[in-house]
């Protein structure tokens, strides 16, 4: 069975910085391009970033709102993503979800407030 | 990036066919064969439906179709259920080698 677990969620301080992990199971993690994705409180989804295999490269790209702040990086030998984020605003509270594109994790709540 | 143009809400009833639009630029859905469409009941985590405009994974019914026309992207859900109620997003890659969210659309089973 697929599972997806996010987890280091949490409330942070504008400004401040907060790094989220997902541990994957159940599929070659390996050969996966894993995505992050957030959601604000009754909002929609948004695309965060993306980390490619490492045989693809294991290049990222990120969503604009993102870019310079946050930071998507792999440990195939423990199967887990992570989400690397900093300078941290209000406008980043969200639950943020990983996903291999076919299965998503059930999502980790980010609080931004002072 | 600009998220993809969704309406905001569809109804139908039980039965009946529906079909939610998802327009983006010829940079987005009209460039590439990369639509997706997601699934999201309240309080639970998306679900992919259909990947590549039409494909659909191992396990999602049959009543859920993909197709796309230029710059627009459809989701049709044949024989609506009273489960279909959920929100649905597509997605689609973008020649800046990101991906991008519609906005997102309402089913309510009348």
């Amino acid at each position: 069975e697929v599972q997806l677990v996010e987890s280091g969620g949490g409330l942070v301080r504008p400004g401040g910085s907060l790094r989220l992990s997902c541990a994957a199971s159940g599929f070659t993690f390996t050969d996966a391009w894993m995505t992050w994705v957030r959601q604000a409180p009754g909002k929609g989804l948004e695309w965060v970033g993306r980390i490619k295999s490492n045989a693809a490269g294991g290049t990222s790209d990120y969503a604009a709102p993102v870019r310079g702040r946050f930071s998507i990086s792999r440990d195939d030998s423990i199967n887990t993503l992570y989400l690397q984020m900093s300078s941290l605003q209000t406008e980043d509270t969200a639950v943020y979800y990983c996903t291999s594109g076919w299965s998503w994790g059930q999502g980790t709540l980010v609080t931004v407030s002072s | 990036q600009s998220a993809l143009t969704q309406p905001a809400s569809v109804s139908g009833s039980p039965g009946q066919s529906i079909t939610i639009s998802c327009t983006g630029t010829s940079s987005d859905v009209g460039g590439y064969n990369y639509v997706s469409w997601y699934q999201q009941h309240p309080g639970k985590a998306p679900k992919l439906i259909i990947y590549d405009v039409s494909s659909r994974p191992s396990g999602v019914s049959n009543r859920f179709s993909g197709s796309k026309s230029g710059n627009t992207a459809s989701l049709t859900i044949s024989g609506l259920q009273a489960e279909d109620e959920a929100d649905y997003f597509c997605s689609s890659y973008t020649s800046s080698t990101t991906d991008v969210f519609g906005t997102g659309t309402k089913v309510t089973v009348l």
